[in-house]
């Protein structure tokens, strides 16, 4: 079944404890993407990948990182987490580049930090 | 700035009628707009997609309208159905760039 792939579902950690969220995808899509989607934000790009070896900041990417060594696989790293990064997070594939960005999303991550 | 803007947090509409969903952009730029649609605890699908070139757009029960003077762009769902009960998003993009701008969500509800 093709599809996008998250874990952990749900995690509730500390503040400054590292932690890494999984992203993968098995078809074989060029394009993938990290939002949070925040209550009155709607859904907001952290990083984009292009490729392998190809990332760039979105419009929040502060307090995050991550990286694109292979093609299926892209984590979402928060090095020190803090209160305001609780929300909800959605990695995204998509076979295509514009003008045909229909992205396929994942089930979705809930972060809570204390 | 929110450059993509869905003004109605939500819409209640009962089943067999027309549920329209409405959405307003700032950028004219944007040339591919999207809908995507999302139940709880799961990602958000797409739904349907038009071209800046085009007007209107249909697939089924939905159709989506553009209006690029107005800067203004809506989904129709004819009839609305139970199933249909979820958050919808619209999405704008520029031209060969997969960057994409979200409006912040319109929740649905189809009464039976």
């Amino acid at each position: 079944e093709a599809q996008v792939t998250q874990n952990p579902r749900y995690l509730i950690t500390v503040t400054g404890k590292k932690l890494t969220v999984t992203c993968s995808q098995n078809m074989n899509h060029e394009y993938m993407s990290w939002y949070r989607q925040d209550p009155g934000l709607g859904l907001r790009q952290i990083y984009y990948s292009m490729n392998v070896e190809v990332t760039d900041k979105g419009d929040v990417p502060e307090g995050y990182k991550v990286s694109r060594k292979e093609k299926r696989n892209f984590p979402l790293i928060l090095e020190s987490p803090s209160p305001n990064q609780t929300s909800l997070y959605f990695c995204a594939s998509s076979p295509h580049r514009a003008p045909f960005p229909e992205q396929y999303f994942g089930p979705g991550t809930r972060l809570t930090v204390t | 700035d929110q450059q993509v803007k869905q003004n109605s947090p939500s819409l209640s509409v009962q089943e067999g009628r027309i549920s329209i969903l409405n959405c307003d952009y700032t950028n004219s730029m944007f040339d591919y707009f999207l809908w995507y649609k999302k139940y709880p605890a799961e990602g958000p699908t797409f739904l349907i997609s038009i071209s800046s070139i085009k007007d209107k757009n249909e697939d089924g029960r939905f159709t989506v309208f553009l209006n690029k003077s107005a800067k203004h762009l809506s989904l129709h769902i004819v009839p609305s159905q139970p199933g249909d009960s979820a958050v919808y998003f619209c999405a704008a993009s520029l031209y060969n760039n997969n960057d994409m701008r979200f409006g912040a969500g319109t929740r649905l509800t189809v009464k039976p």
